[in-house]
């Protein structure tokens, strides 16, 4: 059983759409991080989120973490083909000797 | 210079076989893990070791082995391969940094190593 689960699991869009990747848990985590993986090569950190209900933005991602602690979602606008790759969250447990632990991804693709 | 360099890339074996994944990071962490990504992309933490604590993911066989010669190394054995082992196998690295309670240091991920069992 996932603790993270990441909706949706696959996304296809065109490029100029915006888009929203959620991470939904039912424990709460001390801190979420968000991850992007191109093919062929290990993940590579976005953000780091520690607050509850704070919000970081990257150029034309923002970030949420949600109140409780519990959620977080990243929205994309305006998407561009260099944004595809697989979109991770990752949630620290501080019961699990605060190991990060993955959601299942989201596998994002933006045709030109 | 790579920060975390893991070997080899490409590994396939036989079932039954030993084989070993070696990881080095030259980023003066205090923390190395490894990871298993399924398939289906699915990231799962194995362990998780500094000079003071190994944490080992309960789930993991113990056919699964870290052997960490020195503080920039933590390499992965494997005894007696399975089918289901397949999958690529991502070393990562991180400093602990202390936010209050939680740990928010950044890990630094390996290119991965793809092991594939026949």
């Amino acid at each position: 059983t996932q603790l993270l689960e990441q909706s949706p699991q696959f996304l296809s869009i065109q490029e100029g759409e915006n888009l929203t990747v959620y991470c939904n848990s039912s424990s709460v985590f001390s801190s979420l991080q968000w991850y992007r993986q191109e093919p062929g090569e290990g993940p590579v950190l976005l953000v780091t989120v520690v607050t509850g209900g704070e919000v970081k933005k990257l150029k034309r991602l923002t970030f949420q973490f949600g109140d409780a602690r519990k959620d977080s979602s990243l929205h994309i606008t305006a998407a561009q083909p260099g944004d595809t790759g697989l979109y991770l969250c990752a949630g620290v447990n501080n019961t699990a000797g605060n190991m990060l632990t993955f959601g299942g991804g989201t596998r994002l693709m933006v045709k030109p | 210079d790579t920060a975390v360099s893991q070997t080899p890339k490409y590994l396939v074996t036989q079932m039954g076989n030993d084989k070993s994944i070696k990881c080095e990071q030259n980023l003066g962490h205090d923390t190395m893990y490894w990871y298993k990504q399924d398939s289906k992309k699915f990231l799962k933490i194995m362990f998780s070791y500094n000079n003071k604590e190994l944490i080992i993911n309960e789930t993991v066989p113990n056919r699964f082995s870290p052997k960490s010669p020195d503080k920039a190394h933590l390499n992965l054995h494997i005894n007696s391969l399975e089918l289901g082992d397949s999958a690529v196998y991502f070393c990562a690295s991180s400093q602990v940094v202390r936010k209050g309670r939680t740990n928010t240091g950044e890990l630094f991920f390996g290119e991965g190593s793809r092991l594939t069992v026949l």
